[in-house]
C-alpha cells in the first residue's frame, strides 16, 4: 500500500500567520491518465471531513482562497496564507491513485 | 443539494455482524462510484471499500477483505456495507462518500458509529 507521510503532526500557529503542511507519498501519485489524485481534507472537531483541494491544487467550491495546494509526483504541500480561528482542526492528505486509497496521519492545527 | 446519510450502526458483540446503509439524494446515484471510509475514535481515516457505478466491481483493503461486502441498490439510491466477523479493531465511525476520479470524497455523510463490545 502507498504510505502517506505528513509533517508536522502538530502545528501551532498565530492568528494571521501562514501555515504549511507537507505530505509525501511512498510512490508517485501520477495516474495512467496523467492526473495526480492527491486530495486535502479539513476535519473540524466533531465534524465529518471536508474536502478542500483535489488533484493537487484545485480548490473546492466555497473553500477560502487562503488555502492552496501544490506539488507533484510524490511531494505535496497545503498552505494557508493567513490562519483564522475557524481553521482549527485536523488536516489530512489522501491519495486516490493506487488502490487501496490511503490517508496521511493527520496534522493538528491549533492557535498559539 | 447532495446528501449522504448513513445508518445501521450500533453495538455488536465480537464475531458478530452488522449492515450499514447510506441513503443518497441530490445527485444521480447510479452515475457515481461510492466508497466507505472509517475513523476509529481519536484516530485517522481508513478506506474500507469501494464499488463501481453498476456494482459490478468492488474493492477492499486487506484489513477487511473476506469479512466485509459492499453493495448498492441504484433503484433505491442506497449504498450498503455488510460487515462480519467484527473485532474491536472495526470499532469506528463509518462514513460513505462519493467516488469518481474528480468527485471522490467531495461529499461525506455525518457517519454512523459501530461499537464492538461484549
Amino acid at each position: 500500500d502507498v504510505v502517506m507521510t505528513q509533517s508536522p503532526l502538530s502545528l501551532p500557529v498565530t492568528l494571521g500567520q501562514p501555515a504549511s503542511i507537507s505530505c509525501r507519498s511512498s510512490q508517485s501519485l501520477v495516474y495512467s491518465d496523467g492526473n495526480t489524485y492527491l486530495i486535502w481534507f479539513q476535519q473540524r472537531p466533531g465534524q465529518s471531513p471536508r474536502r478542500l483541494i483535489y488533484k493537487v491544487s484545485n480548490r473546492d467550491s466555497g473553500v477560502p482562497d487562503r488555502f492552496s495546494g501544490s506539488g507533484s509526483g510524490a511531494d505535496f504541500t497545503l498552505k494557508i496564507s493567513r490562519v483564522e480561528a475557524e481553521d482549527v482542526g485536523v488536516y489530512y492528505c489522501m491519495q486516490g491513485t493506487h488502490w487501496p486509497y490511503t490517508f496521511g496521519q493527520g496534522t493538528k492545527l491549533e492557535i498559539k | 443539494e447532495v446528501q449522504l446519510v448513513e445508518s445501521g450502526g450500533g453495538l455488536v458483540q465480537p464475531g458478530g455482524s452488522l449492515r450499514l446503509s447510506c441513503a443518497a439524494s441530490g445527485f444521480t446515484f447510479s452515475n457515481y462510484a461510492m466508497h466507505w471510509v472509517r475513523q476509529a475514535s481519536g484516530k485517522g481515516l481508513e478506506y474500507v471499500s469501494a464499488i463501481s457505478r453498476d456494482g459490478g466491481s468492488t474493492y477492499y483493503p486487506d484489513s477487511v477483505k473476506g469479512r466485509f461486502i459492499i453493495s448498492r441498490d441504484n433503484s433505491k439510491n442506497t449504498l450498503y456495507l455488510q460487515m462480519g466477523s467484527l473485532t474491536i479493531e472495526d470499532m469506528a465511525v463509518y462514513y460513505c462518500t462519493r467516488g469518481g476520479k474528480s468527485t471522490m470524497t467531495d461529499y461525506w455523510g455525518p457517519g454512523t458509529l459501530v461499537t464492538v463490545s461484549s
